[in-house]
């Protein structure tokens, strides 16, 4: 069965600060990779996918994340983070076969000092 | 397009009422997604139909969950009878077909049963 980790359950970081989730999934094969993001109270935002191509791929509000199949890693990254990021963020997998259902990992929780 | 659109927000029952969810996925899109949210167990999919068709509930935690699509703009999660272990944040999802599309969630129901 597909698993997804997100090791950090909670990350800290300064307005304008870098910041990098990780996230790590097990699976057969290459599967479709997701980060979304959840606000106080709300529902969850993608912010951006992975299908195929392109390695690095580019988001919403200034977020990347980079695929790396040798670590079967699918990081979050963006270079100066904002107070209205803070929020939890979720990488979801999903098969790249028929299957449509998306696997979750645990999330993070961001705080961003001012 | 106004999104996915859940109902109620929110909603506290008594235990041992029937509780009754609904969503209105984003119209042209065939495929519906049930998943929960709880500080335990994270996000987990309860119940995916295509074509108003159930595909996948095995992850409806037991008989007590029903979920129905009538049309292809309506569905229902049903609790009946409601027990305090099923309070958590229940969030409607839908998506396109076709392999490189992603899901788009309500803003979920958060369940109190007291």
């Amino acid at each position: 069965a597909q698993s997804v980790t997100q090791p950090d359950i909670h990350i800290t970081v300064s307005e304008g600060a870098s910041l990098e989730l990780r996230c790590n999934y097990s699976y057969g094969a290459t599967p479709y990779l997701f980060w979304y993001v959840q606000s106080p109270g709300q529902g969850l935002q993608l912010l951006l996918k992975y299908f195929s191509g392109d390695t690095l791929v580019q988001g919403i509000k200034g977020f990347e994340a980079e695929f790396k199949r040798s670590q079967s890693s699918f990081n979050l990254r963006k270079p100066s983070v904002h107070w209205s990021d803070a929020a939890e963020y979720f990488c979801a997998v999903r098969p790249s076969g028929s299957a449509r259902q998306l696997t979750f990992g645990s999330g993070t929780q961001l705080t961003v000092l001012p | 397009d106004a999104g996915v659109i859940q109902s109620p927000r929110h909603e506290v029952t008594e235990m041992g009422q029937e509780v009754t969810l609904r969503c209105k996925p984003i119209s042209g899109h065939d495929y519906l997604f049930w998943y929960r949210q709880t500080m335990m167990r994270g996000l987990e999919l309860l119940i995916y139909f295509n074509n108003n068709v159930p595909i996948d509930d095995s992850g409806m935690p037991e008989d007590r969950f029903s979920a129905k699509m009538p049309n292809a703009s309506f569905s229902t999660l049903k609790i009946q009878p409601s027990e305090p272990r099923d309070s958590a944040v229940y969030f409607c999802a839908s998506s396109l077909t076709g392999p490189n599309t992603e899901a788009f969630f309500g803003q979920g129901t958060r369940l109190t049963v007291v």
